[in-house]
């Protein structure tokens, strides 16, 4: 069983629409959680994090938490061609080491 | 734009050689973390530097080592190159150990034939 797991797509979401992204993992000392964008070619840019239990919003963007599922998911609200993109879900446990699933491909169609 | 800097962008090795690659991490920040992102995979975690000591490490052999300058900028050296590390390798720097973000530098592409 691997660390971090992502379904690895590719999502497929019409533009305006919510794309939902999910991510499971198997470390249940996982302290903090991490959503990053990678571009195809470039490197990943954090989007947001999460550590409590329950939704964050910033934006679009909205991570939600469910330590005792081991998981974390999140939303993109009015979805644009230029959210098209690898998302990529990153575990940390004790330390600074981030562990990161495969991605999810998102396509965003206009 | 991160504030962090890598060199070189692309590099191209044969197998056997060894390699130096530079990492600038963002002023102020004193944790350079590296990883390695295979082709259509997620990073994975080598190594990370704090203050010049090496503070957690991956599953990567020793033929993967690193160094942090008192400035905390960062060299990841990868000797005795095999065809399998051919991938992007990413730094990461971070304002200190228990900071939550970690920005990423633009990636070395490293293709070893």
């Amino acid at each position: 069983q691997k660390e971090v797991e992502q379904n690895s797509g590719p999502l497929s979401v019409p533009e305006g629409a919510i794309a939902s992204l999910n991510c499971t993992y198997s470390d249940r000392g996982s302290q903090s959680f991490f959503w990053y964008r990678q571009y195809s070619g470039k490197s990943p840019e954090l989007i947001m994090f999460i550590y409590s239990n329950g939704d964050k919003e910033d934006g679009r963007f909205t991570a939600q938490l469910n330590k005792a599922s081991q998981y974390v998911s999140l939303l993109i609200r009015d979805s644009q061609p230029s959210d098209s993109a690898t998302y990529l879900c990153a575990v940390r446990a004790a330390g600074n080491k981030l562990t990161f699933g495969g991605g999810t491909r998102v396509l965003v169609k206009p | 734009e991160t504030g962090v800097t890598q060199s070189p962008t692309h590099l191209i090795k044969t197998r056997g050689q060894q390699v130096t690659l530079r990492c600038s991490s963002q002023s102020g920040h004193n944790t350079v973390s590296w990883y390695q992102q295979a082709l259509g995979q997620g990073p994975q975690f080598i190594f990370q530097y704090y203050r010049e000591e090496e503070n957690g490490r991956g599953n990567f052999p020793p033929r993967f080592s690193g160094l942090q300058f008192p400035n905390y900028s960062s060299e990841l050296n990868v000797n005795a190159l095999e065809l399998d590390d051919s991938a992007l390798y990413l730094c990461a720097s971070s304002p200190g150990l228990a900071a939550y973000e970690q920005y990423f530098g633009p990636g070395t592409r490293l293709t070893v034939t």
